[in-house]
């Protein structure tokens, strides 16, 4: 079990419904991210808080859209997504966002979603 | 020019045999760099950091050159368990965003 842990594991949902995905980390760290890992691409950064606050939204559509409530908390509220949003969703934490070789990623064990 | 460029792969390497693959970045600016391992359908995983001046971490070693913007990662020694997808990651210039490679896949066959 990694320090992060993300909830749930597996999620099939509606293109109408609303769900959400969290996160939760239990290694003091500041920064969270969030990524999507779709088949044969690389990992896609979606979105980055560091100290609660957001410090990068990747072009992202606004069908996605995150909460930070502390530095421990993460969550990706989802509502009329498409089919190609299915995807491995990722959160992630670092100590910090800077160049320091101490802002490393820890990954939870990711959310499958899968849009019908 | 993807920004980290990769080899996706798969290495067919025979346990015990050394494999060795590179990673290649287009920022010249890029500030640190890692690998990451990631076993089927299972979250990344630091492996190493790749400093500058090449480092080793028992029969994992990585290499940095700056001049022609590649990092590579080299395993000894193969074991059956080294069958993964290797992820490169390049910090850049600007600190706060990491860019992934898409990823080598080697597999370690008896």
């Amino acid at each position: 079990e990694t320090g992060v842990t993300q909830t749930p594991r597996h999620l099939v949902m509606g293109m109408t419904n609303k769900k959400s995905l969290k996160c939760e980390q239990h290694l003091g760290h500041n920064a969270m991210y969030w990524y999507k890992q779709s088949a044969k691409k690389p990992l896609e950064l979606m979105f980055v808080y560091n100290f609660k606050e957001q410090t990068e939204n990747n072009s992202v559509p606004s069908r996605f859209s995150p909460e930070c409530p502390n530095s421990s908390h993460l969550f990706l509220h989802l509502h009329t997504l498409q089919p190609e949003d299915s995807a491995l969703y990722l959160c992630a934490s670092s100590h910090g966002t800077g160049v320091s070789g101490a802002n490393v990623l820890t990954f939870g064990a990711g959310s499958r979603l899968t849009v019908l | 020019r993807k920004e980290v460029e990769q080899d996706p792969g798969p290495f067919n390497v025979p346990e015990g045999a050394t494999v060795a693959f590179n990673c290649t970045y287009s920022n010249s600016a890029s500030q640190s760099f890692f690998w990451y391992r990631q076993d089927c359908r299972k979250e990344p995983k630091l492996l190493m950091s790749v400093y500058s001046s090449g480092n080793e971490d028992g029969r994992f070693t990585a290499q940095l050159n700056r001049a022609s913007q590649y990092i590579s990662l080299l395993i000894r020694d193969s074991k059956l368990s080294d069958s993964a997808t290797y992820l490169c990651v390049v910090r850049g210039a600007a600190g706060n965003k990491l860019t992934f490679g898409g990823g080598t896949r080697v597999l370690v066959k008896p």
